[in-house]
């Protein structure tokens, strides 16, 4: 069983579109994240959210907007998709916020905005 | 704000023994963790220490800490092909509830 699945695992759409990424995490952790990887592999937090509240939102366009339905899903909705957006979208999931939690992450999207 | 910097490359040939190093600014940085990324894969925790701690070995894993220079490392022993990934130093200080990463370590392992 995947412990953190995100779909799709390939995204390819065209500038303007909008587009949502779906992350499952079947740990039972109660808190969850996305991440971004730019083409030079930099890895940066975007959203963390805590038993679906919202907890960590970096300086992100509001183009991008996870929502978490239950503390198991957090889904990342993208609107009109630039090219400065396709990079690597990883989601991760933890126990909860303490410091020494590991951090379980799911294999990327890799999203190409053209 | 958090600050995290590693060398961008390194080869090493099998059977030698690798050295990554970081290096991180927040001197609030409670645990610092290695991660590895294989090509095509998310990240998978190799290992983490405690900002206390002074170094951990786990198997072919050594981390050493200076935690007065703020300077981190990961020695590989006994390198293998398969050891070739990209390396991500990560640290997570008290005040902020996310992994702040470095920039990777490109990996390659000669046979």
């Amino acid at each position: 069983d995947t412990a953190v699945s995100q779909t799709p695992k390939y995204l390819v759409t065209q500038m303007g579109n909008d587009k949502s990424i779906k992350c499952e995490q079947n740990l039972g952790h109660d808190t969850m994240y996305w991440y971004k990887q730019d083409s030079k592999k930099f890895l940066k937090i975007m959203f963390s959210y805590n038993n679906k509240e919202l907890i960590i939102n970096e300086t992100v366009p509001n183009r991008f907007s996870p929502k978490s339905p239950d503390k198991a899903h957090l889904n990342l909705h993208i609107n009109s998709l630039e090219l400065g957006d396709s990079a690597v979208y990883f989601c991760a999931s933890s126990q909860d916020m303490g410091v020494g939690t590991e951090a379980f992450f799911g294999q990327g999207t890799r999203l190409t905005v053209v | 704000g958090e600050d995290v910097e590693q060398s961008l490359f390194l080869s090493v040939r099998e059977g030698d023994s690798s050295v990554i190093n970081c290096t991180y600014t927040d001197s609030s940085s409670t645990y610092l963790y290695w991660y590895k990324q294989e090509p095509g894969a998310g990240l998978q925790l190799l290992t983490y220490i405690f900002s206390n701690m002074d170094m951990k070995q786990d198997q072919r894993l050594t981390v050493l800490l200076n935690k007065k220079d703020k300077h981190l490392s990961l020695r590989i022993a006994d390198t293998q092909t398969g050891d070739s990934a990209i390396y991500f130093c990560a640290e997570m200080s008290t005040g902020r509830r996310a992994l702040t990463f470095g920039s990777g370590t490109r990996l390659q392992v000669q046979p």
